[in-house]
């Protein structure tokens, strides 16, 4: 699995865009790059997901730069609800059918 | 919302204890997994399985063990419960998508174990 390097922390204001980073340089062809956040003491949730397009669901956006060594987590309208730890995770889907391996992520703060 | 249940969500038990923590999924999914992840820590695979009658041991050692005989059902179990047991314990699942290939994972609220 490829490496990824992300902030340990950041704050954004409630209602303004939260951008996370994530840099994956070492990510194969095969991996898509999938985002989960923790909020404190519950089970991580899914957020989103992709391959090397940009991609938008409700709760995100994801952008891949075409070289897709890396990649930014947009949470358009951040709440207070948004505070968590966002974590980034490339990951084959095929074959073996690979776990995913958490690292330390980032954690947002959301502020009033 | 993910159908994934954890019970109990709080236990907190003696040394030398046998426990069993339950996980259970209404999705049908096939693949489950078992994630151990000390307060302020990474998650650590410990246990998944690709179905009924399949376990393996994940990235992270440990002194658990599993079993799936129903498709919905993935307990964990912990022969003789120690003080260096204490943590949290998080189920999850996904499901195997048309294209071959494993979909989102849905993680349970999961179990926090102290061992006293």
């Amino acid at each position: 699995d490829a490496k990824t390097t992300q902030p340990t922390s950041m704050d954004c204001a409630e209602g303004r865009a939260a951008n996370l980073p994530c840099n994956h340089s070492t990510i194969s062809g095969n991996e898509y790059v999938y985002w989960y956040r923790q909020i404190h003491s519950q089970g991580p949730q899914y957020i989103i997901h992709g391959l090397k397009n940009n991609e938008t669901n409700e709760m995100a956006s994801l952008i891949i730069t075409e070289d897709r060594k890396s990649s930014t987590l947009i949470l358009p309208h951040a709440t207070l609800r948004d505070t968590a730890v966002y974590y980034c995770i490339p990951t084959g889907r095929t074959g073996s059918a690979r776990q995913l391996t958490f690292g330390s992520g980032t954690q947002l703060t959301v502020l009033p | 919302e993910a159908d994934i249940y954890q019970t109990p969500r709080y236990l907190v038990i003696g040394t030398g204890k046998k426990i069993t923590l339950e996980c259970s999924q209404t999705m049908g999914h096939d693949k489950m997994y078992w994630y151990q992840q000390d307060p302020g820590m990474e998650l650590h695979l410990i246990h998944y399985s690709y179905g009924v009658n399949s376990t393996e041991k994940g990235d992270l050692s440990s002194e658990s063990t599993v079993s799936r005989i129903r498709t919905e059902h993935f307990p964990l179990t912990l022969e003789s419960a120690r003080p260096s047991h204490t943590s949290q314990y998080l189920c999850a699942s996904s499901e195997l998508g048309p294209g071959g290939y494993y979909n989102e994972q849905f993680f349970g609220p999961g179990t926090r174990l102290t061992v006293l």
